[in-house]
């Protein structure tokens, strides 16, 4: 969703086992979604998107699902692993301006 | 194909200079936008160009100026910096913009401002 700054959540899991890092976005008018990884000290990474036409898509290790009732999306990570750890983002495009969620910090516990 | 492309990667900075940052696109990425993120306030959105012109502008004040030039390479300019300037700044290219698909970023210009 648009950024509103401030508090980022935190998510812990062990490796190996399953992660899922939601977002909640802010127009219905959006109509295409990325996520992406941020390692300390680098660029956002893309990991995925999915465009509003889907309500679900998978990657290597990850998969998105769309909710447009409720305006949300979760990334799940498969078979979690140490280097997984960064904070993650969603992005919405609105057609005029992408806006980006605060994002999560996911460490993976070996 | 080669990514985005930030330099430079970290600069020192005092009140009141200026500073320019440069962002090459991907090859054949005609959309260049920039944004600045701070740990309070995450990646807020500056300004995107594409083809040379300025498309959107994002709620920052005039200090803030940036430029496309016919290669697709980008250059955004601080004027008269301040102390909260300091943040990494992120070149993100596109094919088209908005409404175009994958948004990829560069590594980022780290600029702290004394």
């Amino acid at each position: 969703g648009e950024s509103v700054g401030l508090h980022l959540p935190t998510l812990s899991v062990q490796e190996g086992d399953n992660s899922i890092i939601n977002c909640a976005y802010s127009n219905s008018a959006s109509d295409y979604f990325i996520w992406y990884k941020q390692e300390s000290g680098k660029g956002p990474q893309f990991i995925i998107d999915i465009r509003s036409n889907m309500d679900k898509r998978q990657g290597q290790r990850v998969t998105v699902l769309l909710n447009k009732t409720v305006k949300h999306l979760s990334l799940q990570i498969a078979a979690t692993q140490p280097g997984d750890s960064a904070v993650y983002f969603c992005a919405e495009d609105t057609g005029n301006q992408f806006y980006f969620g605060t994002g999560t910090s996911l460490t993976v516990i070996p | 194909k080669a990514g985005v492309t930030q330099t430079p990667r970290y600069l020192i900075k005092t009140r009141g200079q200026q500073v320019t940052l440069s962002c090459s696109p991907i090859s054949g990425h005609r959309s260049v936008s920039w944004y600045q993120q701070t740990p309070g306030q995450g990646l807020q959105f500056l300004f995107e160009y594409f083809s040379e012109t300025q498309r959107n502008k994002g709620n920052f004040p005039g200090r803030f100026s940036g430029r496309q030039f016919s290669n697709s390479r980008s250059e955004m300019n601080v004027s008269t910096l301040e102390l909260g300037d300091s943040a990494l700044y992120l070149c993100a290219s596109t094919r088209t913009g908005t409404g175009g698909g994958e948004l990829f970023f560069g590594e980022g210009s780290r600029l702290t401002v004394l």
